[in-house]
């Protein structure tokens, strides 16, 4: 099973700041890693797949980056409606589909 | 718009199965590859259930495997998941999603997602 971990586990910014969130496998992915972003009581949303493509609807201030086993999203000019949870997960090589445990982005 | 959405008991007691379904709408499940469960326990994070391809072929989370069943019903445009012996451990809100179109292993579209605590 491929392991996930996110840093850090909270995230504090401004709204306009720029954020910075990791995501490191235990074995290569390729590019083979999703983000999603988790509101209170929502279900989660695919942001990024393939490590760097925007889902459909997503605005540009989202990006994602990185290969193999270190990726990285990252929000530029944070809104107010960014705050959230952010899980990152890997496809590369399943069953089973893993997830990190999640960074929650804070004011 | 694809929509999901889940039903089933709220509540399960130990060693029983927890049953449920997911409802889609406005999308035929036929012409999606695979379809899938998430579940989340409280203040936890995201664990992948299993998938199921519309030709009724599955893929189950190892740690689940020995419990579960997912099947499809393209008749009903539904498909359902049922895992036997709950415990307490299994407590979560179950989530549905559809399987992003030729992107397997991600999911795009997620119904609301149904508690389902597991008590006596």
């Amino acid at each position: 099973e491929i392991v996930m971990t996110q840093s850090p586990a909270t995230l504090s910014v401004s709204p306009g700041d720029r954020a910075t969130l990791s995501c490191r496998a235990s074995q290569s992915l390729s590019s083979n890693l999703a983000w999603y972003q988790q509101k209170p009581g929502q279900a989660p949303r695919l942001l990024i797949y393939a490590a760097s493509t925007r889902a459909t609807a997503i605005p540009a201030r989202f990006s994602g980056s990185g290969s193999g086993t270190e990726f990285t999203l990252t929000i530029n000019s944070v809104q107010s409606e960014d705050f959230a949870l952010y899980y990152c997960q890997q496809y590369d090589n399943w069953p089973p589909l893993t997830f990190g445990g999640g960074t929650k982005v804070e004011i | 718009q694809v929509q999901l959405q889940e039903s089933g008991p709220g509540l399960v007691k130990p060693s029983e199965t927890l049953s449920l379904t997911c409802a889609v709408s406005d999308y035929s499940i036929s012409s999606s590859y695979y379809w899938g469960w998430i579940r989340q326990s409280p203040g936890k994070g995201l664990e992948w259930i299993g998938s199921i391809y519309y030709s009724g072929r599955t893929y189950y989370n190892p740690s689940l495997k020995s419990r579960l069943t997912i099947s499809i019903d393209t008749s009903k445009n539904q498909f359902s998941l049922k895992l036997s012996y709950v415990t307490a451990a299994d407590t979560a809100v179950y989530y549905c999603a559809r399987g992003t179109p030729y992107i397997t292993g991600t999911f795009d579209y997620w119904g609301q997602g149904t508690l389902v605590t597991v008590s006596s």
